[in-house]
């Protein structure tokens, strides 16, 4: 247990569904990351928030759609998506950015059908 | 272009051998380096990290060198135990060059033979 709690698990959606990850951390942490992990792919950064603010956006496309309400909760909101947006989002946090340990949550296995 | 390249895909080590993952990167302004592990249905955690100002650095089983000049690290384990079994992420960035979050590279897939 990391301290860094991702639900749902596992998420079948189709091409027109809406629906969104939660990720949460009790570690009083206050920079937060989603990254996708593709097979035979590196870890691909997605976004990151520090201080509830979004510092970076990796040209993700429009059909994530990133929410940090405060520093403990970061959401991704899907819409739209494609069969190749299947992959497994991994959501971590670090104290501060750059040198910070990040901790990863366990990660939601989506399949777009 | 990947900046952090992990070469080897995956790798087989019999138990109570060294086991010896390989990264190199390729920005010069990458000054911290890390190792992640992460077993199957698990996110990565963390298991030992570098700073540029050193060219070695060991927890227990583990140790971690740096060669800068080259721009390559690698992680030793010895000795190798079943549980090692795992995929191994190579990570970098740079304090100097602001707060740059980590770059990680493919991983490589570790098994150790009992």
């Amino acid at each position: 247990e990391t301290g860094v709690t991702q639900t749902p698990r596992h998420l079948v959606m189709g091409m027109t569904n809406k629906k969104s990850l939660k990720c949460e951390q009790h570690l009083g942490h206050n920079a937060m990351y989603w990254y996708k992990q593709s097979a035979k792919k590196p870890l691909e950064l997605m976004f990151v928030y520090n201080f509830k603010e979004q510092t970076e956006n990796n040209s993700v496309p429009s059909r994530f759609s990133p929410e940090c309400p405060n520093s403990s909760h970061l959401f991704l909101h899907l819409h739209t998506l494609q069969p190749e947006d299947s992959a497994l989002y991994l959501c971590a946090s670090s104290l501060g950015l750059s040198t910070d340990i990040q901790y990863f949550g366990a990660g939601t296995r989506l399949s777009v059908l | 272009d990947q900046q952090v390249k992990q070469n080897s895909p995956s790798l087989s080590v019999q138990e109570g051998r060294i086991s010896i993952l390989n990264c190199d990167y390729t920005n010069s302004m990458f000054d911290y380096f890390l190792w992640y592990k992460k077993y199957p249905a698990e996110g990565p955690t963390f298991l030992i990290s570098i700073s540029s100002i050193k060219d070695k650095n060991e927890d227990g089983r583990f140790t971690v060198f740096l060669n800068k000049s080259a721009k390559h690290l690698s992680l030793h384990i010895v000795p190798s135990q079943p549980g090692d079994s795992a995929v191994y992420f190579c990570a970098a960035s740079g304090i100097n060059s602001g707060n740059t979050p980590l770059v990680f590279g493919k991983g490589t897939r570790l098994s150790v033979i009992a």
